[in-house]
């Protein structure tokens, strides 16, 4: 199983910052595989980034990914109010889908 | 546009099989592409359950065993979660999905809570 880890666990930042979200793969993994999500409490995850680096429909460009091999980085340009929430990655190989444990950022 | 939603019990006792149904609308299954079922602990990650192809092909996560089953019903446009023999650990809110735009789930319910407690 390849597992994920996501740094940092809590990311503290003001509006208007830069947010840089790490996801390390305990093995290579294909980038067409890698996935980003935002979850809001209550709510149910939403698709940020597909292939390691599209965006979903809707997604604003303030949002992109990058990454290959066993580092894939989400990055926040200029973080909006709406934007404070949990952010997963998530990867396929071998049959098995598996998520990060998740990077929360928060208003400092 | 397409939505999905999650139905069945939010109490199972342990031991018993939890049993879910996810009603799509908006989008047909049998034109294609795989539905998946993933939960979240309270206030923990998400675990992916497994998936099945409208042709009824599916994966699940081998961490949950031989406990899983899923299947789909074409002419309810509809697809189910069968767990069994259930504990405490499998309290969840238990998610439904389309996995859609490569290995990724573009759609997701809204989520149900399902609690194992006598």
């Amino acid at each position: 199983e390849i597992v994920l880890t996501q740094s940092p666990g809590t990311l503290s930042l003001s509006p208007g910052e830069r947010a840089t979200l790490s996801c390390r793969a305990s093995q290579s993994v294909f980038s067409t595989s890698l996935a980003w999500y935002q979850q809001k409490p209550g709510q149910a995850p939403s698709l940020l980034i597909y292939g390691a680096s599209n965006r979903a429909t809707g997604i604003p460009d303030r949002f992109s990914g990058s990454g290959s091999g066993t580092d894939f980085t989400l990055t926040i340009s200029r973080l909006e109010p709406k934007d404070f929430a949990v952010y997963y990655c998530q990867q396929y190989g071998n049959s098995l889908w598996t998520f990060g444990q998740g990077t929360k950022v928060e208003i400092k | 546009q397409v939505q999905l939603q999650e139905s069945g019990p939010g109490l199972v006792k342990p031991s018993e099989t939890l049993s879910l149904t996810c009603a799509v609308s908006g989008y047909s299954i049998s034109s294609g592409s795989y539905w998946g079922w993933i939960r979240q602990p309270p206030g923990r990650g998400l675990e992916w359950i497994g998936n099945i192809y409208h042709s009824g092909s599916t994966y699940h996560n081998p961490s949950l065993k031989s406990r899983v089953t899923i299947s789909v019903d074409t002419s309810k446009n509809q697809f189910s979660l069968k767990l069994s023999s259930v504990t405490a650990a499998d309290t969840a809110v238990y998610y439904c999905a389309r996995r859609a735009l490569g290995y990724a789930f573009d759609i997701w319910g809204q989520g149900t809570m399902v609690t194992v407690s006598s």
